[in-house]
């Protein structure tokens, strides 16, 4: 049964870099061109997809985080990883880290992390 | 940027009730849609994909329906389960999400 489990600090002072890692488990993060998503949700509010990459590192990102947002993969550990630069107190959020369903694609998410919370403050 | 627009916000509704929620995409996304359900303090729940296909083991009351622009997600009968916020999805060009609709007890 995959699992993916989001892991990193919970506080991110403003202007600093957030820095969260998503570990794949029950399965390999290379086997099929999957592609590995980041999602946010800001307290009581809808989503926001940040981006998403495959096994080799071919990343896309939101237009609106283009800049900021780096997403690295590791296969080694099996983990890809979410950075974002120079937070402020709207990027404070519960990030999730999720899979594509199809190979390939990149469309809808099948298999979510159990999210984790991040609060950006001094 | 497609934006991706649900009605209505909120919708109060009694078990056994049929219940209708709409999305709508700011540019046509052909059938590139997915709907989820989301419990407070969980991750999202694929329903549907590609604006029709049942995920593995979604019951049939969920249905979803709807091309282009204006989509459709019915829950033919409410069961005590389904009281949740559900989110649309496109990928037709990136990924945006609608902005929820919370199923309430009336």
């Amino acid at each position: 049964q995959l699992q993916l489990q989001e892991s990193g600090p919970g506080l991110v002072k403003p202007s600093e870099t957030l820095s969260l890692t998503c570990t794949v488990s029950g399965g390999s993060i290379s086997s099929g061109v999957y592609y590995w998503g980041w999602i946010r949700q800001p307290p009581g509010k809808g989503l926001e997809w940040s981006g998403s990459i495959d096994y080799s590192g071919s990343a896309y990102y939101h237009p609106s985080l283009k800049g900021r947002v780096t997403i690295l993969v590791d296969t080694s550990k099996n983990q890809f990883s979410l950075k974002l630069s120079s937070v402020t107190a709207a990027d404070t959020a519960v990030y999730y880290c999720a899979r594509h369903r199809e190979m390939a694609t990149i469309g809808e998410f099948d298999r979510w992390g159990q999210g984790t919370l991040v609060t950006v403050s001094s | 940027d497609i934006q991706m627009t649900q009605s209505p916000s909120t919708l109060s509704a009694s078990v056994g009730d049929r219940v209708t929620i709409t999305c709508r995409a700011s540019q046509s996304i052909s059938s590139w849609l997915a709907w989820y359900q989301q419990k407070p303090g969980k991750a999202p729940k694929l329903l549907i994909y590609q604006a029709s296909t049942l995920d593995t083991g979604v019951p049939s009351r969920f249905s979803g329906s709807g091309s282009g622009t204006e989509f459709t997600l019915t829950i033919s009968s409410l069961q005590p389960d389904d009281f949740a916020t559900y989110y649309c999805q496109q990928y037709n060009s990136d990924v945006s999400f609608g902005g929820g609709t919370k199923v309430e007890i009336k």
